[in-house]
């Protein structure tokens, strides 16, 4: 089974519009860390936000904010007053585990292609 | 200026070739990372290296050889490469710090065409 899920290949919004991009996570570990990373075409992974599995409040970054439901195992990015420069593949990721000094292992989604239209 | 260089960006090899891919990162972490992408893949985790020493191989094949002297440059050596070995391999790097998020900061990638 798919650790990462994401079921959007590719989403259109218009700029200055929210736009929420979705992932689903499967673990059976109590302690986990989701990532969001973005992509632009230069290809470098730029780091967005981070949601730790006991985190109470969701977890915001400026412009970006997790919308974490963990019942339901889904850990959505949402993108607020889009700008032309997030069009980009943003991917969503999973580390199992807690601390362990070893590094993070991270497990990446499929990603989705976002493009911000005028 | 990411604080993660990779060096060369563009590498076309043929089969028989022996070429190697450096990183280097400027940000004070102590692990480092390769990874894999392929069109329509997910990334896949390669090699992981915390305080110089490697962590994990994750089922790669010998014909990928990494090498990390210390904790600033990682390696990937490359020799008799396969053309489904063509893809963007990046490199990342991270604090291993407990209580921290440790996100990996990632270089801009080697584009690699085999031949």
């Amino acid at each position: 089974a798919q650790k990462i899920t994401q079921t959007q290949p590719g989403m259109f919004v218009q700029e200055k519009e929210a736009v929420t991009l979705d992932c689903t996570y499967d673990t059976s570990d109590p302690s986990y860390g989701l990532f969001w990373y973005k992509q632009p075409s230069s290809g470098e992974m730029i780091f967005l936000i981070y949601q730790g599995s006991y985190d109470q409040q969701n977890a915001t970054e400026g412009r970006y904010s997790l919308n974490f439901q963990k019942a339901r195992k889904s850990a959505n990015l949402v993108i607020s007053a889009s700008q032309l420069g997030d069009s980009a593949m943003y991917f969503c990721a999973m580390r199992e585990g807690g601390f362990t000094g070893g590094g993070n292992k991270l497990t990446f989604g499929t990603g989705t292609q976002l493009k911000v239209e005028l | 200026e990411t604080g993660v260089t990779q060096t060369p960006r563009h590498l076309v090899m043929g089969m028989t070739n022996k070429k190697s891919l450096k990183c280097e990162q400027h940000l004070g972490h102590n692990a480092m990372y390769w990874y894999k992408q392929s069109a329509k893949k997910p990334l896949e985790l390669m090699f992981v290296y915390s305080l110089e020493e490697r962590v994990e191989n994750n089922s790669v094949p010998s014909r990928f050889s990494p090498e990390c002297p210390n904790s600033s440059h990682l390696f990937l050596h490359l020799h008799t490469l396969q053309p489904e070995d063509s893809a963007l391999y990046l490199c990342a790097s991270s604090r291993v710090l407990a209580g921290g998020h440790n996100e990996q900061f990632f270089g801009p990638g080697t584009r690699l065409t085999v031949l």
